[in-house]
């Protein structure tokens, strides 16, 4: 069965630190693998990554994928209190997303 | 506001009911998808819509879930029989289903939470 495995459930850090999110995939078909970030409501969009080793960037955020070990991280630099959220990593095949569990950060200051 | 809209925000029903909720997606998006969260999890896809076609609805969790998109537009997602396993966050969401980063970057809506008691 396809899934979407992330790393940690939770984190808890301080602002300034520097943070690495995991997601790894067991899906037939894989197209791309999407980042999402959920506050307290709807997710919003973050990355989209489809070749491996090629990072995108956005600011603090970035993300790599690497196809042949079936993983991404997205990393946050020098985080903000509002980075606080749920990350969320999803993987596409077949015309729709499968998420992962999901990674709850808070950001203490 | 020109993003994803859904209605109700909120809705509680007695075991047994019917449900229906309503999503306006993004006016230019021609994609439009249901999903279920639970608390602690992520998203579960249900189904999608291209225009008016219902794509893919084999992930519907039951024959008691249905859902329509008549005009292309606006999309309808119906529960009968609430169940108090049916309690979740319903969201839609649109993308404008053309290729790459624009088929996949899909625009969630805020959500219907279901309270089935």
């Amino acid at each position: 069965e396809d899934k979407v495995v992330q790393s940690p459930l939770s984190l808890v850090v301080h602002e300034g630190d520097t943070v690495t999110l995991n997601c790894s995939y067991e899906v037939t078909n894989f197209r791309s693998l999407l980042w999402y970030k959920q506050e307290k409501k709807a997710p919003t969009f973050l990355f989209m990554l489809t070749s491996s080793g090629i990072e995108k960037k956005s600011g603090r955020l970035s993300s790599i994928l690497d196809k042949k070990e079936l993983s991404s991280i997205l990393n946050i630099t020098a985080t903000q209190t509002g980075d606080s959220a749920i990350y969320l990593c999803a993987v596409e095949y077949g015309n729709k997303l499968v998420f992962g569990a999901g990674t709850i950060l808070r950001v203490k200051s | 506001d020109t993003g994803v809209s859904q209605d109700p925000r909120h809705k509680i029903t007695k075991r047994g009911q019917n449900v229906t909720f309503r999503c306006d997606p993004i006016s230019e998006h021609n994609r439009l998808y249901w999903y279920r969260q639970t608390l602690g999890q992520g998203p579960e896809f249900l189904t999608y819509f291209q225009n008016e076609a219902q794509l893919e609805k084999s992930r519907l969790l039951s024959d008691r879930f249905s859902a329509e998109r008549p005009k292309g537009s606006f999309s309808t997602l119906e529960i009968q029989r609430t169940e108090q396993g049916d309690s979740a966050m319903y969201l839609c969401a649109s993308s404008m289903g053309t290729s790459g980063r624009a088929l996949h970057e899909q625009y969630f809506g805020p959500g219907t939470r279901l309270t089935v008691t």
